[in-house]
């Protein structure tokens, strides 16, 4: 199975810009991956804020974007709010059919 | 509108199984896979597997296999998740959630606990 890899935590000033990556074990990330990140806080259930690599739900904030950045998928969020603090995990699909989440970025806005 | 209703908290004992359900309301049930996730205490979240309830295909993490089976009931629109021969590990709350479409609808998670 592969492995997928976040930060495990970074820090944020509010209305500042930071961008997580989500890379594989197998090698570049691409389109293929089908790359979703997901956005949860303390005694919630996750929910997603981009699927298939930048594709954003009705209810994701215009200042979160997903994007291929390298060999990575990426979350930028830019002007931070006090209210993203959480914790973020990526997503990435494989050829059989077992996708496999990150192991989250605990994201601090401060 | 659209929702995912888990069945409720579970306290079972080591090598016992569980019977997780996931009621599904607001949309065509068989348009729709089902993915299961789970989150033990502190920890990140874990893909487990998937039930197409159309066929009932499934894919089970490498993981979980020969310990979990994914079922579904088409009359209720419910799919199960059933995990076997449980350890203290398996402690965590369970998830479903439903793609395509991006897994934009989650159920409420059930906790299950083995002690």
């Amino acid at each position: 199975q592969a492995v997928v890899t976040q930060e495990p935590s970074l820090t944020v000033s509010p209305g500042g810009t930071v961008t997580l990556t989500c890379g594989s074990s197998t090698g570049a990330v691409t389109s293929g991956h089908y790359p979703y990140w997901f956005q949860q806080k303390p005694g919630q259930a996750p929910r997603t804020l981009i699927y298939d690599t930048k594709n954003k739900h009705s209810w994701t904030p215009a200042r979160f974007s997903g994007s291929l950045l390298g060999a990575k998928a990426a979350l930028t969020l830019s002007g931070a709010q006090p209210e993203d603090e959480a914790e973020y995990y990526c997503l990435l699909s494989y050829s059989d059919g077992r996708p496999v989440f990150g192991g989250g970025t605990k994201l601090t806005v401060l | 509108q659209v929702q995912l209703v888990q069945s409720g908290a579970e306290v079972k004992k080591p090598g016992a199984s569980v019977k997780v359900s996931c009621k599904a309301s607001g949309y065509t049930f068989t348009s729709y896979y089902m993915h299961w996730v789970r989150q033990a205490p502190g920890q990140g979240l874990e893909w487990m597997g998937i039930i197409h309830p159309s066929g009932g295909s499934t894919n089970y993490a490498q993981k979980f296999q020969g310990r979990v089976t994914m079922t579904r009931d088409m009359s209720t629109s419910t799919v199960y998740m059933e995990l076997s021969s449980l350890r203290s590990e398996d402690t965590a709350v369970y998830y479903c959630a439903r793609n395509p479409g991006g897994m934009d609808v989650w159920g409420q998670g059930t906790t299950v606990t083995v002690s």
